[in-house]
């Protein structure tokens, strides 16, 4: 079947770790999106991709650094910089230049102890 | 810039009931607009979408939405929910081609259907 998947579902880390947070989509789309979602506030978008070796920031890249490496891939790192890490974090594909669905991944819940 | 209203954050109906979630956007321009419902720690999944053409889209779920060009709304409706329905539901938008092809999305609304 083809989706997206993020791992680890919960992760813990420690103020002042860096951690990362993996996406992998088998979908064959060329973007692929990081979102951060607190409640009440919707969905705020980190960073973004339309193709390998190529990135861009969104509103609130601040604190978090990605690689596109991979086609497939897209892992999201958190690091110490960012002053209130704990969020509950979405992964998103598409094709690129469509005006079409975004496909989520069911998300990983950090929490920062 | 856009921008996405979602002008109640919880909505409570009892099952069989209809519903309506409100959503307005502002934006000097057009843009495409999405409906995604979201379960309890899950990603979410689109219910529908407005690209052009007709201003009723139907999606799925029996869900509906109604595009109102002088209103800047996108509300959306079901005739008779079930508990099943029991979401959090965004309205989201996204600028023309040219544009950064971004999603915004709004703050969401908790719908709880209740027996």
């Amino acid at each position: 079947d083809g989706g997206i998947t993020q791992s680890p579902k919960y992760l813990f880390r420690k103020e002042g770790q860096n951690v990362t947070l993996s996406c992998e989509q088998n979908l064959n789309h060329d973007a692929m999106y990081w979102y951060r979602q607190d409640p009440g506030q919707g969905l705020r978008l980190i960073y973004y991709s339309q193709i390998v070796n190529d990135f861009q920031k969104g509103d609130i890249a601040e604190g978090y650094s990605v690689s596109r490496e991979k086609k497939e891939s897209f892992p999201l790192t958190v690091t110490s910089a960012q002053k209130n890490p704990t969020a509950f974090y979405l992964c998103a594909s598409s094709i690129r230049d469509s005006y079409n669905e975004q496909f989520f991944g069911p998300g990983t819940r950090l929490t920062v102890l | 810039a856009q921008s996405v209203t979602q002008l109640d954050s919880q909505v409570p109906v009892f099952e069989e009931a209809p519903v309506e979630l409100r959503c307005n956007y502002s934006s000097s321009v057009s843009v495409y607009l999405f409906w995604y419902v979201q379960y309890p720690n899950q990603g979410l999944q689109l219910l529908l979408k407005y690209l052009s053409g007709s201003t009723l889209v139907k999606g799925i779920n029996g869900f509906e939405a109604e595009f109102n060009k002088s209103q800047t709304s996108f509300h959306l409706r079901k005739p008779s929910v079930h508990i099943s329905d029991t979401a959090e539901y965004f309205c989201a938008v996204m600028p023309p081609r040219g544009g950064s092809e971004k999603l915004v999305f709004g703050k969401g609304t908790k719908l709880t259907v209740n027996p």
